[in-house]
């Protein structure tokens, strides 16, 4: 049973491109959190997700980031007109039911890098 | 608001040594408490968790306790191994359907 898969593992953008990360959930998992670590420090909730909801954006900029995760496909966070700022290694984790309580499961991380 | 506090930031403890790292927590309606460990380029993977109705858990070298008077739970790593070098997180589920990270620990086992 495959894990939570990222791609790509790194990325690197130009100021004003547009970057998209996937992440595909653990088998048989239908909730998804991506979350946001700086260098040196914690993990930061951005959204949370199912299958063509989002359940949970309240740790998202307002501006330029977006995320799905459709009926089919991975979930894919995009972040457009990036800035150096937006440098971080970028997490997806998945769980079965999206319930309080409930273990998630990380992927290995996309890390992104705007020069 | 939704807070989690982590202490020590870094840690060396010699070969053989116990490691302890602890955290507290701003709302008492937290119900789930889960330990992270991240080694170098690599995602957070969970080693460990506690849930509010009980007081302490054991898995081999690691345990958690936590005191939900307090507000505070603790990871202790026994008989440490250089393997156990790497980042530490704790978290906390507000009960809002996604975990609350602490800062982290950076642990590193002396030989």
């Amino acid at each position: 049973n495959a894990g939570v898969m990222q791609n790509p593992r790194h990325l690197v953008r130009r100021r004003g491109q547009e970057a998209r990360l996937r992440c595909s959930p653990m088998k048989g998992h239908s909730h998804v959190y991506w979350y946001r670590q700086l260098p040196e420090e914690g993990l930061k909730f951005m959204v949370y997700l199912q299958k063509e909801n989002i359940i949970d954006e309240s740790g998202m900029p307002k501006e330029r980031f977006s995320a799905e995760f459709p009926k089919e496909g991975p979930s894919i966070l995009r972040i457009q007109q990036v800035v150096r700022g937006d440098s971080a290694a970028y997490f997806c984790a998945s769980s079965p039911t999206g319930q309080p309580n409930e273990k998630l499961f990380f992927g290995s991380g996309t890390q992104l890098s705007v020069l | 608001g939704e807070n989690v506090e982590q202490h020590p930031s870094t840690l060396s403890v010699q070969e053989g040594d116990s490691a302890v790292i602890k955290c507290t927590y701003s709302d008492s309606a937290s119900n789930y408490f889960p330990w992270y460990k991240q080694e170098l380029g690599k995602g957070p993977q969970l080693i460990i968790d506690i849930r509010s109705n009980v007081g302490e858990k054991k898995d081999q070298r690691i345990a958690v306790t936590l005191n939900k008077t307090a507000k505070h739970f603790s990871l202790h790593i026994t008989e440490t191994q250089p393997e156990d070098s790497a980042v530490y997180f704790c978290a906390a589920d507000f009960g809002n359907e996604k975990l609350t990270f602490g800062t982290g620990t950076r642990l590193t086992i002396i030989p």
